[in-house]
């Protein structure tokens, strides 16, 4: 099973609806949640970061977090094309080196969204 | 301005011959990551490093090496490179060891080993 699982995609969604991405992790321990956008051929950019169960709002974006369920999603309300991107959700667990502990971040395999006109 | 910085951007090069890709960031941050992107594997840790000179593995280390001299610099070096090892590379930095602020990435290094 892999750690981190992003739903396949591609995601093609028409302008203005909502688009939903869902991402599973395996590590009952992860306590941070982040989800990254990233345009083609472009380094990964921070939209949004959760931490507790439940949403979590910011303009058009909402995050969603269900630790007991392992799932974490991001909706996008009224999408637009420039939102047309591959998502990257990330999950820290914790690493621990020469006994010092470190955040593990752990990537999924990410999501193309597109939205047309 | 805060930023990350790779060089080279773009790198075609042979088999077995040397390569270094630096990555520099002026943000003062301790904790620094390489990272590789390749199509439908999402990215993958290389090496990562807590501090100067503190390094250890990430989750694909074979055939890389790391080194941390100053807090600013975190080369990536592929001593042998081999085809398997063309892809997308991200070198990262962030404040502190648990992600609690955001991740700095670069603007990523193309690198294709023929």
């Amino acid at each position: 099973q892999k750690e981190v699982e992003q739903n396949s995609g591609p995601l093609s969604v028409p302008e203005g609806a909502i688009a939903s991405l869902n991402c599973t992790y395996s590590d009952r321990g992860s306590q941070s949640f982040f989800w990254y956008r990233q345009y083609s051929g472009k380094s990964p950019e921070l939209i949004m970061f959760i931490y507790s169960n439940g949403d979590k709002e910011d303009g058009r974006f909402t995050a969603q977090l269900n630790k007991a369920s392992q799932y974490v999603s991001l909706l996008i309300r009224d999408s637009q094309p420039s939102d047309s991107a591959t998502y990257l959700c990330a999950v820290t667990g914790i690493g621990w080196a020469g006994g010092t502990s470190y955040g593990k971040l752990t990537f999924g395999q990410g999501t193309i969204l597109t939205v047309h006109p | 301005e805060a930023q990350v910085t790779q060089n080279p951007r773009y790198l075609i090069t042979v088999t077995g011959k040397k390569l270094t890709v630096t990555c520099s960031q002026n943000m003062n941050h301790e904790y620094m990551s390489w990272y590789r992107q390749d199509p439908g594997l999402g990215l993958r840790q290389i090496y990562y490093s807590m501090n100067v000179e503190v390094t250890d593995k990430g989750d694909v280390p074979e055939g890389y090496k790391v080194s941390r001299k100053e807090k600013r610099n975190f080369p990536l070096i592929l001593e042998s490179p081999s085809p398997n090892q063309t892809s997308l590379y991200f070198c990262a930095s962030s404040p502190d060891r648990t992600y609690s602020d955001t991740q700095y990435f670069g603007p990523g290094t193309r690198l294709t080993v023929l």
